[in-house]
């Protein structure tokens, strides 16, 4: 049962355009939502949060929407540039834990 | 600050063997999470410890087990090692301040990646 769910395996984009990642959950009790960001051999590394409470969220070139009543939030990279190429995983917090979607792999070519 | 340490980094394992991974969170931080991430399945939630309590647990096998030392240093182990379990193992610490994993922005260490032979 995948409550949190990335469609898009991967996106590939051109240096300089705008990189959507989009993200869909089902259970309408989350009330936290976060995105990572991980390279390869490395962590994952924390880029933004929304609170269910906001509908968008922006830390400079970073953007999240989020969108109840669909139950999808999105993230917004503008300008793309080659090293946010990376595995991106949505989050959802509720029940105390965190859920993870599966990733969407972004390639920004120069 | 050091960040989140987990050792080994790689291992290699063969089935019905068992492996402890360990994890060293970053100072202060009392909240160790584990999670499990294999191609197409993304991070699977393994289990969360606080103060040296379990304090939530996912929907894991009771082959895969954990614990907190009292300086917020944690293990997981996994006996009896299917080929299934071969994957990368993350450890995530948080204050945990605010009563549970979800509540708070994790710190991820680079993971152990076991492979089961």
């Amino acid at each position: 049962d995948q409550q949190v769910k990335q469609n898009s395996p991967s996106l590939s984009v051109q240096e300089g355009r705008i990189s959507i990642l989009n993200c869909d959950y089902t259970n309408s009790m989350f009330d936290y939502f976060l995105w990572y960001k991980k390279y390869p051999a490395e962590g994952p590394t924390f880029l933004i949060s929304i609170s269910s409470i906001k509908d968008k969220n922006e830390d400079g070139r970073f953007t999240v929407f989020l969108n109840k009543s669909a139950k999808h939030l999105s993230l917004h990279i503008v300008p793309s540039q080659p090293g946010d190429s990376a595995v991106y995983f949505c989050a959802a917090s509720g029940f105390q834990k965190l859920v993870f979607g599966t990733g969407t792999r972004l390639l920004v070519s120069p | 600050k050091a960040g989140v340490t987990q050792t080994p980094r790689y291992l290699i394992k063969t089935r019905g063997q068992q492996v402890t991974l360990s994890c060293s969170p970053i100072s202060g931080h009392r909240s160790v999470s584990w999670y499990q991430q294999t191609p197409g399945q993304g991070l699977q939630f393994l289990f969360e410890y606080f103060s040296e309590t379990q304090r939530n647990k996912g929907n894991f096998p009771g082959r895969f087990s954990g614990r907190q030392f009292s300086n917020s240093r944690s293990e997981m182990n996994v006996s009896t090692l299917e080929l299934g379990d071969s994957a990368l193992y993350l450890c995530a610490s948080s204050s945990g301040a605010a009563g549970g994993a979800g509540a708070n922005v994790l710190t991820f260490g680079a993971g152990s990646r076991l492979t089961v032979l």
